[in-house]
């Protein structure tokens, strides 16, 4: 199976702040990496897909990006309703599998 | 607009048996590749099956596999997950979501609870 490093586990930021988010694989999966958020009680909600395009109706705030293996969130100028939870995924092979998740908090 | 909803979570006891349906509406099911995901209380999210809109191939978790069987009725726009021998480490919210590169769309999910 391969494996989703994803880095930090937990995060504290300022309305305003950058952020990045970063997820290394354990093996190549060329651009089929997706990163959701997920806010308490709530569903995952699609991000970036494709490693950096982004999905409709996700402010451009928000962006993704890929070096290897290793694959980056970018979050500019961090709004209120941008403290949740982020995964990555891969889906270059079965089973498809996440991150761990990393926890964006207000400081 | 797409939906996704879930149903049929529920307490259940340890070897037990549940069976979870996610009716789809705002898009053409029958040619959509759908999964299931689940999330443990207070954890991450596993991917746990996934069926191909024309029902040929199936993949399933190995934490799954031989226990859960996945399916499909695309008449009824309807996606099912037969959950069998039930352990208490199946216990999590079930989702059901749309796609096979990407999951763009997930239901609201249904909880299971698998305790005596």
């Amino acid at each position: 199976d391969i494996q989703m490093t994803q880095s930090p586990s937990s995060l504290s930021a300022s309305v305003g702040d950058r952020v990045t988010i970063t997820c290394r694989a354990s093996q190549t999966i060329s651009s089929y990496l997706s990163w959701y958020q997920q806010k308490p009680g709530k569903a995952p909600k699609l991000l970036i897909y494709g490693a950096s395009s982004l999905q409709s109706g996700v402010p451009s705030r928000f962006s993704g990006s890929e070096s290897g293996t290793d694959f980056t969130l970018t979050i500019n100028s961090l709004q209120p309703e941008d403290f949740a939870t982020y995964y990555c995924q891969q889906s270059y092979s079965i089973p498809y599998t996440f991150g761990q998740g990393t926890k964006l908090e207000i400081k | 607009e797409v939906q996704l909803v879930e149903s049929g979570g529920g307490l259940v006891q340890p070897g037990g048996s549940l069976r979870l349906s996610c009716a789809a509406s705002g898009f053409t099911f029958s040619s959509s590749e759908m999964n299931w995901v689940r999330q443990a209380p207070g954890k991450g999210l596993e991917w746990i099956s996934y069926i191909s809109g024309s029902d040929n191939t199936i993949y399933y978790a190995d934490s799954v596999k031989g226990r859960f069987t996945i399916s499909r009725d695309n008449a009824k726009n309807s996606l099912f997950l037969q959950m069998n021998s039930l352990r208490a480490e199946d216990t999590a919210v079930y989702y059901c979501a749309r796609g096979v590169v990407t999951l763009d769309y997930w239901g609201r999910g249904t909880l299971v609870t698998v305790s005596s």
